[in-house]
C-alpha cells in the first residue's frame, strides 16, 4: 500500500543547531515533492518544492534533498531559532493530486 | 493579495442540521480541494476539483458534498452533520505545471473549526 512517513512525531533541538526532518514514501513515484510549515490552528504554508531531477534545493536557511532511489527527502533548517518551532509537512504529487505526510512537530529550545 | 478565504472560521452546530462552509480563491487556480485535520491523523483529503464542474472523491468523502459551479468558489456541504465530523477543515487551491499538469504549491485557507454536538 502507499504510505508517507515522517521521521518522528516530535523533534526537539537546541537553538543554533541544524534540524533535520525526514520524509520517506513507499509505492509512489512523485515528480515533485514539497515541504510546508504549519503553525497551530492555521493552514499550512508552502516552503519549498523540489523536482525529481533535482538533488538539492536551498532557500535562505532551508535546504531540501530528494533521493528517488531511497524514496526519501531530507529537510534541513540551519542555525535554527525558536521562531522555527512549528509542524513541518511533506507532500507528494500523486497523479494530479497531492498527498501529505503526517508531519513532524519541531521545537527549537532557547 | 493572493489568498484563499474560508467562512466561517468557527462553527458549532447540532447533529443533523445542514451546513455549508464556503471557500473562495482569487488566484484563478483550476485546482481546489478540501481537507480535514484531526490529531494524530494529519491532513486527509475529502474532495478535490480539477476545474469547473469537475469534482472527485478524496480519501474521506463520506458525509460530505461539494460543488464547483465557478472557478473561484468551492463550497463544502454537510447535509446531515454528525459528531464524528467535528474537526479542523482546510480549503486549498493550486496551479499546475503547464507541461505535466502536476500540482504546484498549494495555498491554504485559514481553517474552519467545526464542532458538531
Amino acid at each position: 500500500s502507499q504510505k508517507i512517513e515522517q521521521n518522528s512525531e516530535a523533534l526537539n533541538i537546541q537553538e543554533g543547531k541544524t534540524a533535520t526532518l525526514t520524509c520517506n514514501y513507499t509505492n509512489y513515484s512523485p515528480a515533485y515533492l514539497q515541504w510546508y510549515r504549519q503553525d497551530p490552528g492555521r493552514g499550512p504554508v508552502f516552503l519549498l518544492l523540489i523536482r525529481e531531477n533535482e538533488k538539492e534545493k536551498r532557500k535562505e536557511r532551508l535546504k531540501v534533498t530528494f533521493d528517488t532511489t531511497l524514496k526519501q527527502s531530507l529537510f534541513h533548517i540551519t542555525a535554527s531559532q525558536p521562531a522555527d518551532s512549528a509542524t513541518y509537512l511533506c507532500a507528494l504529487n500523486y497523479g494530479q493530486n497531492f498527498v501529505f505526510g503526517p508531519g513532524t512537530r519541531l521545537s527549537v529550545l532557547p | 493579495e493572493a489568498q484563499v478565504t474560508q467562512n466561517p472560521r468557527y462553527l458549532i452546530t447540532v447533529t443533523g442540521k445542514k451546513l455549508t462552509v464556503t471557500c473562495s480563491q482569487n488566484m484563478n487556480h483550476e485546482y481546489m480541494s478540501w481537507y480535514r485535520q484531526d490529531p494524530g491523523l494529519g491532513l486527509r483529503q475529502i474532495y478535490y476539483s480539477m476545474n469547473v464542474e469537475v469534482t472527485d472523491k478524496g480519501d474521506v468523502p463520506e458525509g460530505y458534498k461539494v460543488s464547483r459551479k465557478e472557478k473561484r468558489n468551492f463550497p463544502l456541504i454537510l447535509e446531515s452533520p454528525s459528531p464524528n465530523q467535528t474537526s479542523l477543515y482546510f480549503c486549498a487551491s493550486s496551479l499546475s505545471s503547464r507541461r505535466s499538469h502536476v500540482r504546484l504549491e498549494a495555498f491554504f485557507g485559514q481553517g474552519t473549526r467545526l464542532t458538531v454536538v
